[in-house]
């Protein structure tokens, strides 16, 4: 049973094009993190939500934690073909280990 | 600053070799994670260490893996014997002491390729 559930699974857009995804659990969390993974290289850090209904923005990325700290979301506005990876999230788990979705893998066409 | 630094980045072997990746995580991150990644399971706790001392080994597949770390720059995983079934995209991660919410800075990874 996978305790982060990320959707969609693959998502394919047009230069220029909005998109949200996905992260959502039936848990309660006191942090959640969202990573980007670059073909060829390791996740990322984008960002750590940690207070329910949090908001933070990163340029044209939105991130939201949900008012239950039980699901996030990430909105990419106008995105670009440097954005195309695999977004991943993960919530804090016990013993400093991390929770891990299987992610978003997002193309984003010229 | 230098990252997280794994070696080889690419192994290609044949089954029942043995193999050895290797990891040196930021310098003074006291938690080290290995990881498994594959298209079906996505990212695996194989195993981590804190303060150099293995904490959960319960990602570990089976006998056949194994890890240490001899100190706080250097620890190793090692497959023996190697089966096609293991490849995958290993990944080490380290972790800051000071962090509050366990964020973890990743190394590019071992792609390895058992045939």
């Amino acid at each position: 049973t996978q305790l982060l559930e990320q959707s969609p699974q693959f998502l394919s857009i047009q230069e220029g094009e909005n998109l949200t995804v996905y992260c959502n659990s039936s848990s309660v969390f006191s942090s959640l993190q969202w990573y980007r993974q670059e073909p060829g290289e390791g996740p990322v850090l984008l960002v750590t939500v940690v207070t329910g209904g949090e908001v933070k923005k990163l340029k044209r990325l939105t991130f939201q934690f949900g008012d239950a700290r039980k699901d996030s979301s990430l909105h990419i506005t106008a995105a670009q073909p440097g954005d195309t990876g695999l977004y991943l999230c993960a919530a804090a788990g016990n013993n400093r280990k991390l929770i891990w979705g299987l992610g978003t893998s997002l193309a984003v066409n010229p | 600053d230098a990252g997280v630094i794994q070696s080889p980045r690419h192994e290609v072997t044949e089954m029942g070799q043995e193999v050895t990746l290797r990891c040196k995580p930021i310098s003074g991150h006291n938690s080290l994670f290995w990881y498994r990644q594959t298209m079906m399971r996505g990212l695996e706790l194989l195993i981590y260490f804190n303060n150099n001392v293995p904490i959960d080994d319960s990602g570990m597949p089976e006998d056949r893996f194994s890890a240490k770390m001899p100190n706080a720059s250097f620890s190793t995983l090692k497959i023996q014997p190697s089966e096609p079934r293991d490849s995958a995209v290993y990944f080490c991660a380290s972790l800051s002491r000071e962090s509050s919410y366990n964020e973890q800075f990743f190394g590019p990874g071992t792609r390895l390729t058992v045939l």
